[in-house]
């Protein structure tokens, strides 16, 4: 059972918009402001969209963002496009019995109907 | 371009250690802001991180693998290593070297597949 949790599946139509939710506690997502997501696509690693609860790595689009409201932090994906589909996971640190750790959510599985 | 490479052994027998390397190169392991470490993820299922360690060699552990792993780290090779004891079934899974800044994994090896069997 994983530490966050995430819808296993979400869909949208291309060039709709969808937001995926990662739900977690006060001792990590609603705690730190380094909440990350990560896209991955079949039989590759997992790349980087969205670090410290809202900021883009330098190449990902614009149509990716993040946010955080309490314990759950969202990602969300506007004008979506065939290639956005893949699984897509968050992340945060945590802190547990004083000792820090990166979490993450199950995943969830992006469909781009 | 950093890059990252695992090393290691595919297959591992149950109860034994699995030893994993991680070479990287376009850059220093030495660099102070960052932790460098292993996140590994069996097949068909999702990521669990397993800890990290910088180039002072300060290390973090997943709780629940706690007792099992050693993380180390090599600046003069500029390579960091993971040993996981007493390997299981449960452990067969895609082993991913990472750079991590923050709590947030910014460089991905590509992947070296473990599996656990006799």
């Amino acid at each position: 059972q994983s530490a966050l949790t995430q819808p296993p599946s979400a869909s949208g139509s291309p060039g709709q918009s969808v937001s995926i939710s990662c739900t977690g506690t006060s001792s990590d997502i609603g705690g730190y402001n380094y909440v990350s997501w990560y896209q991955q696509h079949p039989g590759k690693a997992p790349k980087l969209m969205i670090y410290e609860v809202t900021k883009r790595p330098s190449g990902v689009p614009d149509r990716f963002s993040g946010s955080r409201s309490g314990n759950t932090a969202s990602l969300t994906v506007s004008g979506l496009q065939a290639e956005d589909e893949a699984d897509y996971y968050c992340s945060s640190h945590a802190v547990s019995n004083n000792l820090a750790q990166v979490v993450f959510g199950g995943g969830t599985k992006l469909t781009v109907l | 371009q950093l890059q990252l490479q695992e090393s290691g052994p595919g297959l591992v027998k149950p109860s034994e250690t699995l030893s994993l390397t991680c070479t990287v190169s376009g850059g220093s392991i030495t660099t102070t802001n960052y932790y460098w470490g292993w996140v590994r993820q069996p097949p068909g299922k999702g990521l669990e991180w397993i800890g990290t360690i910088n180039y002072s060699g300060k290390t973090y552990y997943s709780p629940s693998l706690r007792s099992r792993i050693t993380i180390s780290i090599d600046a003069s090779r500029n390579h960091f290593s993971l040993k996981l004891t007493s390997m299981t079934a449960a452990d067969t899974a895609v082993y991913y070297c990472t750079r991590e800044e923050n709590s947030s994994v910014d460089y991905w090896g590509q992947g070296t597949l473990v599996t656990v069997s006799s």
